[in-house]
């Protein structure tokens, strides 16, 4: 089955310096990895995602960056904010072919300091 | 609209009790999956549902656990006998059909004691 793995566990960055956390996967099947970002003790909130199809993506501060051969997904923040700090967790799984089953990784808990 | 809701947000159960944990979906929302989230982990798949069929359950721990949708919308997850390995977040999440992105609800944080 699918394995995810995720680093690095814990990020500590300036405010307005740049993150980066990086996921690789290994079942050639995935082809949909949504980043999920979670504050203590709330929802995970989907804040981008992207297909085997492309191989980035962006969203104003936040872009995913995709490279099928060697297996590895990154998420990339820019200018980060103290709001951005929270726990992200990157996720793989097939899509088109069947249901979305997702795989987390075990979670980068970012700290970003004023 | 409204998100994704579930019930109740916490729950303490002495081992060896049942629960019941709910999940009300977003509207029109056709699947619907439950995760379990031990402290510090990411989520991990317990099951599915597309509408009222559970598609797949290989994620279920053991068979003491058990989840239904009978009407395609709100659903439950039923813990029988409960022990303490069984406290962790349980998620909710649904999407607008098997192939979107899935939304989650706050969690269930069940302590057994």
């Amino acid at each position: 089955g699918e394995n995810v793995e995720q680093h690095p566990s814990t990020l500590s960055v300036q405010e307005g310096d740049s993150a980066v956390i990086k996921c690789t996967y290994s079942d050639s099947a995935s082809n949909y990895f949504p980043w999920y970002k979670q504050e203590l003790g709330k929802r995970p909130q989907l804040i981008i995602d992207i297909r085997s199809n492309v191989g980035e993506k962006k969203d104003q501060r936040i872009a995913v960056t995709l490279n099928k051969t060697a297996k590895h997904f990154s998420l990339h923040i820019t200018e980060t904010q103290p709001e951005d700090s929270a726990v992200y967790f990157c996720a793989a799984g097939p899509m088109n072919t069947g249901f979305q089953k997702l795989v987390f990784g075990t979670g980068t808990r970012l700290l970003v300091s004023p | 609209g409204a998100g994704v809701s579930q019930s109740p947000r916490y729950k303490v159960a002495k081992r060896g009790q049942d629960v019941a944990l709910r999940c009300d979906p977003i509207s029109g929302h056709v699947s619907l999956f439950w995760y379990q989230q031990a402290l510090g982990q990411g989520p991990e798949f317990l099951t599915y549902f597309q509408n009222e069929a559970q598609l797949d359950k290989s994620g279920l721990p053991s068979d003491r656990f058990f989840a239904e949708r009978p009407e395609g919308s709100v659903s439950t997850l039923k813990i029988q006998r409960t022990q303490q390995e069984d406290s962790a977040v349980y998620l909710c999440a649904s999407s607008r059909d098997r192939n979107y992105e899935q939304y989650f609800g706050p969690g269930t944080r069940l302590t057994v004691t």
